[in-house]
């Protein structure tokens, strides 16, 4: 899997949008963008992910730039609720083999300020 | 969305003690299991996955005698910590993905492990 590069902490004002930067500079055309995040003692909880194409759902949006050696999670309006550590994993798609699963970097650490 | 759940939530147990925690997908068939553990303040690690039906495929360092994982449904995994000690204290988790396309991995909250 492709390695992913994110900044360790990251400070974000209640209200504002978060915008969170992935580089995956050797990401593979196969290979896809997740995102996931982790409050404090509770599992990972999936967010997002995405190939080439911007997405959006009830809990953020994914850009994903042309070149897709970088992307951005963007949540529109940051709750305190928010803040944990966001990863962005880059996997090869493939579905049903043991071999395709998520491998965790160190994430950025959000901390949504009242 | 789709749940996965992880119980017990906490052990605490005495060394020498085999502890078994058990990951069920409750909405969804898993064809695949995976099972990380996570210490303080570090990255969640993946010790294992296992397809149904299947041996598990261990990371390296992971020991298999030391892990025993048993994935029998396409619902429900098992992962029995045998003879634990204290450095096997940890913060487990276990994560389920479903077959077909799109289908990314959820995971279960986790279990946290304390061996005395």
């Amino acid at each position: 899997d492709a390695k992913t590069t994110q900044p360790p902490s990251m400070d974000c004002a209640e209200g504002r949008a978060a915008n969170l930067p992935c580089n995956h500079s050797t990401i593979s055309g196969n290979e896809y963008v997740y995102w996931y995040r982790q409050i404090h003692s509770q599992g990972p909880q999936y967010i997002i992910h995405g190939l080439k194409n911007n997405e959006t759902n009830e809990m953020a949006s994914l850009i994903i730039t042309e070149d897709r050696k970088s992307s951005t999670l963007i949540l529109p309006h940051a709750t305190l609720r928010d803040t944990a550590v966001y990863y962005c994993i880059v996997r090869v798609f493939l579905q049903e083999t043991s071999g395709s699963r998520l491998t965790f970097g160190e994430g950025t650490q959000l901390t949504v300020n009242p | 969305g789709a749940v996965v759940s992880q119980h017990p939530s906490r052990v605490i147990c005495k060394s020498g003690t085999s502890v078994k925690i058990e990951c069920r997908s409750l909405d969804f068939q898993a064809t695949t299991m995976f099972w990380y553990r996570q210490f303080p303040k570090q990255s969640l690690m993946l010790m294992a996955t296992s397809n149904e039906g299947s041996k598990a495929t261990y990371e390296q360092g992971v020991e298999k005698d030391k892990f025993l994982i048993n994935h029998a449904s396409l619902t429900l995994s098992t992962l029995t910590v045998t003879s634990a000690h204290p450095e096997d204290s940890s913060f487990y988790i276990c994560s389920a993905r479903g077959a077909g396309g799109g289908q990314p991995q959820h995971f279960g909250d986790g279990t946290r492990l304390s061996i005395l």
